[in-house]
């Protein structure tokens, strides 16, 4: 059964900062990996998409790594700002389903 | 393109009552996808349709919750009698393809209905 690891569970840091969210999992035969913000109350919202061929995405101030190997993928984020205060969320296809992690939650004050 | 539509975004209930969810999915996309999420948890799956026909339910607690999508296109998944531990967001997700037949499909979710149960 694959199963997601997200550490840390949360984190608070002040604006300007560069961030690393990491996500494990532990089957590595998947087919990709998907990183989502979730707002307070809201639904999930896509940020990056990495296949399984692929070593990375990126958007904007956002970069995702995926090392499918060793059961790895790191979220990047550049310049952290109070408006990229949300949960973050890993998921992996595999086995015909998405597995989520637990997401960090993160805190960005100015 | 519009995205996926859930309603209520938010329900209180007494236990023992029963409660409906409805969820628009992206036109075109025959999956649809069932999630439970529970506070502090990523979201679980409850269910998951490929047109109108079941793909995988193996997670469905059966005794009390059940979900249809009569027409392959909009899906209700009910909740009857509910208790406290249901308390959480059902979020409804869509693809195009289920993950079952490509695998590296991008599932496009909803807002998610929170559920309170009192």
């Amino acid at each position: 059964k694959q199963e997601v690891t997200q550490i840390p569970a949360a984190l608070s840091v002040p604006e300007g900062e560069n961030l690393v969210l990491n996500c494990s999992f532990t089957d590595s035969a998947i087919y990709n990996l998907q990183w989502f913000r979730q707002d307070p109350g809201k639904g999930l919202t896509s940020l990056l998409l990495i296949q399984s061929s692929q070593r990375e995405q990126t958007s904007g101030r956002l970069n995702a790594s995926l090392d499918k190997s060793s059961g790895r993928s790191t979220l990047y984020i550049a310049a952290s700002q109070p408006g990229d205060s949300a949960t973050y969320l890993c998921a992996v296809s595999s086995l015909g389903r998405l597995y989520f992690g637990r997401g960090t939650q993160l805190t960005v004050w100015p | 393109e519009a995205g996926v539509a859930q309603s209520p975004r938010y329900k209180i209930i007494e236990k023992r009552q029963s409660v409906a969810f409805w969820c628009n999915p992206i036109s075109g996309h025959a999956t649809l996808y069932w999630y439970q999420q529970i506070l502090g948890q990523g979201p679980k799956l409850l269910i998951q349709f490929q047109n109108n026909g079941v793909v995988d339910d193996s997670q469905l607690p059966k005794d009390r919750f059940s979900a249809e999508r009569l027409k392959g296109v909009d899906s209700t998944l009910k909740i009857q009698p509910a208790k406290l531990e249901d308390s959480a967001v059902y979020l409804c997700a869509s693809s195009s393809l289920s993950l079952k037949r490509r695998p590296n499909t991008e599932a496009f979710f909803g807002q998610g209905t929170r559920l309170t149960v009192v």
